[in-house]
């Protein structure tokens, strides 16, 4: 069955640097785009980025772009998210997610990492 | 940046009733939306892709229709396993963005 364990997320200092990964097992990972999702605390859900199958194609959340760099590894099955410059608001609950069944949708999920971002 | 408005943010219901929850884009979308199901302390689950196609494993109360900028989920029939929290999703264009979530409380 599909499996997602995101890892990396801990405490950090604003303007420092962090970075997540997510492996993944259970379908043919380097068929299909991964996203990388966030919920702050008490929050809703919000799409940070997408790398689709080639490596090559990513969209960002505007309020990440400059700060955040998705990459995929197909041979590790694993995607990243290195997150610079961090700051207080990006606090949350990190998911990441392929795109199996419909371009774009998130049908499987990982239990998320939590990344605080604290002085 | 495509905007989507849920209502209502929160809502009371028995077991067995219908609920109905409602997610306007600010423009067009075509069928492009999904609806997730959350429960406290774990991540979301896909009930619903293209506005109406039910995602496999996924109970056939759940329902989805509309098309352009208005959309509905509908649960008949509310189990107890029910109570959570929806958010709508549209894959229109990036970036991608969820509703604000609807709360579905047992009265």
């Amino acid at each position: 069955q599909v499996q997602l364990v995101e890892s990396g997320g801990g405490v950090v200092q604003p303007e420092r640097s962090l970075r997540l990964s997510c492996a993944a097992s259970g379908f043919s990972f380097s068929t299909y785009a991964m996203h990388w999702v966030r919920q702050a605390p008490g929050k809703g859900l919000e799409w940070v980025a997408v790398i689709w199958s080639d490596a090559n194609t990513k969209f960002y959340l505007d309020s990440v772009k400059g700060r955040f760099t998705i990459s995929r590894d197909n041979s590790k099955n694993t995607v990243y998210l290195q997150m610079n410059s961090l700051r207080a608001e990006d606090t949350a609950v990190y998911y990441c997610a392929p795109s199996v069944v419909d371009p774009s949708v998130f049908d499987y999920w990982g239990q998320g990492t939590l990344v605080t971002v604290s002085s | 940046d495509i905007q989507l408005t849920q209502s209502p943010s929160f809502l009371s219901a028995s077991v067995g009733d219908t609920v109905t929850i409602t997610c306007r884009a600010s423009q067009g979308i075509s069928i492009y939306l999904a609806w997730y199901q959350q429960k406290p302390g774990k991540a979301p689950n896909l009930l619903i892709y293209t506005a109406s196609t039910l995602q496999s494993g996924v109970p056939s109360r759940f329902s989805g229709s509309g098309s352009g900028t208005d959309f509905t989920l509908t649960i008949s029939s509310l189990q107890p396993e029910d109570f959570a929290t929806y958010y709508c999703q549209q894959r229109h264009s990036y970036p991608l963005t969820f509703g604000g979530g609807t709360k579905v409380e047992i009265k």
